[in-house]
């Protein structure tokens, strides 16, 4: 089966820095998506991109997050200054389509610790 | 609004015994319902769905679910856990008309005692 790539696996990190993760979704796929979850709570939805634009973000996508896709094979979360409770497991997915009758397909995730 | 509740946070069972799940929706029209599954460094991989038709729903791996409205249950069953079940599980809604934005449980860690 078809995977979403997700890089690195887990990433340290200080209060206040930058950090960009990293996603490779599936070669045909249009639509992409980050979630996250946060130790001991839900998986939540972040955003969503098609056609290199947000189709939806959620009350947790502030101003301190961005996502693009700036190579037709990459797709990135980018957090401008990390908080200690942007400490969390980020997952990365991907759809060809969003027929509600179509599958999502999820990276492992990237494990952020903000120190 | 869209919500979900898997009100056991771990289980244990011995290899060869039955699973069930709890998942609970709240959902205002008809849902499309989801269990995916985490083991260790993998991602999360899609189990079964329900949308319509035939509330007892077949998926990978063995696991079935069934989709009982009056209850605003979605529960997933095995009937003969392996030890290799051993992973996180995670029931979901869809939010609305499209797919992409889904709400997640908790999830329910399964622990399998050989």
């Amino acid at each position: 089966e078809p995977e979403v790539t997700q890089t690195p696996s887990h990433q340290v990190t200080q209060m206040g820095q930058e950090v960009i993760l990293r996603c490779v979704p599936i070669s045909n796929h249009l639509y992409f998506y980050w979630y996250r979850q946060i130790l001991g709570q839900k998986v939540e939805f972040l955003v969503s991109f098609y056609n290199n634009e947000i189709s939806e973000k959620s009350e947790i996508f502030d101003d301190q997050f961005s996502v693009e896709r700036p190579d037709g094979s990459n797709f990135t979360l980018k957090i401008r200054s990390t908080k200690l409770e942007d400490s969390a497991m980020y997952f990365c997915a991907s759809s060809l389509d969003t027929l509600r009758d179509e599958k999502l397909f999820f990276g492992s995730g990237t494990q952020l610790s903000v120190l | 609004a869209q919500s979900v509740t898997q009100p056991d946070i771990h289980i244990t069972v011995s290899e060869g015994a039955s699973l069930e799940l709890r998942c609970n929706y709240s959902y205002g029209a008809t849902p499309y319902l989801f269990w995916y599954v985490q083991s260790p460094g993998q991602g999360l991989q899609l189990l079964l769905k329900y949308f319509s038709g035939d509330t007892l729903v077949q998926g990978i791996k063995g696991f079935e679910a069934e989709f009982k409205r009056s209850q605003s249950s979605f529960n997933l069953r095995k009937p003969s856990v392996h030890w290799s079940d051993a992973a996180e599980y995670f029931c979901a809604v869809d939010g609305g008309s499209t797919l992409g934005r889904l709400y997640f449980g908790r999830g329910t860690q399964l622990t399998v005692w050989p």
